[in-house]
């Protein structure tokens, strides 16, 4: 059974105070990795999806990196405005589509 | 381009009753997926729509749950009856391809009294 742990539950950060979330895996052959941004009320907003191991994508303060356990969310600086959770998701190559999802990290950033 | 839709975003009923949920996925994309999430736990997958076919029914949690997609465009959820464990967000999401990102809406929360 595909399985996704987030840590830490839940992060708080001074604005400019750089850190990185952890999502650890398990799947039966990893088509890929989502990450997602989630505000209260809202849905998943997607940010970055990683297919193989070694691949790293960016996006404005957010840095995403793939191993084959695990990935991160690097964040440089943070703002307030990056406060939110963090979701992990992967698809196993045996099933496209369904998408099996951590818990999150609730990020906050006090200015 | 308009996002993925969903109706009601807010429906409360009672332990018995019956309740429909609708989305409405991004124009052109021919995956369509449910998921729900329950009080402190992840978001959990229900089911796959390819166009108007159930790829994959998999996450469904008993019988009581029936998802439609006619003619392949927006899909209903029905829930019937509802039991109290059915309280939760549902969400629905769409892609454009199995493996491709998935765009969610914003979720209907339904409450079982």
């Amino acid at each position: 059974e595909d399985q996704v742990t987030q840590s830490p539950e839940a992060l708080r950060l001074q604005e400019g105070e750089s850190s990185s979330l952890n999502c650890s895996y398990t799947v039966s052959g990893l088509r890929g990795l989502f990450w997602y941004r989630q505000d209260p009320g809202k849905g998943p907003e997607f940010l970055f999806t990683l297919y193989s191991a070694g691949e790293e994508k960016e996006k404005e303060r957010l840095k995403a990196t793939l191993t084959k356990k695990e990935s991160f969310l690097h964040i440089t600086a943070p703002k307030p405005e990056d406060s939110a959770t963090y979701l992990c998701a992967v698809q196993a190559a045996t099933n496209a589509g369904k998408s099996t999802f951590g818990d999150g990290t609730t990020l906050t950033v006090k200015p | 381009e308009a996002g993925v839709t969903q109706f009601p975003s807010h429906s409360v009923i009672e332990k018995g009753q019956t309740v429909t949920l609708r989305c409405d996925p991004i124009s052109g994309h021919d995956n369509l997926y449910w998921y729900r999430r329950v009080m402190g736990k992840e978001i959990k997958f229900l089911l796959h729509f390819v166009k108007e076919s159930k790829q994959d029914e998999s996450g469904m949690p008993n019988n009581r749950f029936l998802a439609e997609r006619t003619g392949g465009t927006y899909s209903t959820l029905k829930v019937q009856p509802a039991e109290l464990e059915d309280s939760g967000v549902y969400f629905c999401a769409s892609s454009q391809g199995g493996a491709q990102p998935q765009h969610f809406g914003d979720g209907t929360r339904l409450s079982i009294l």
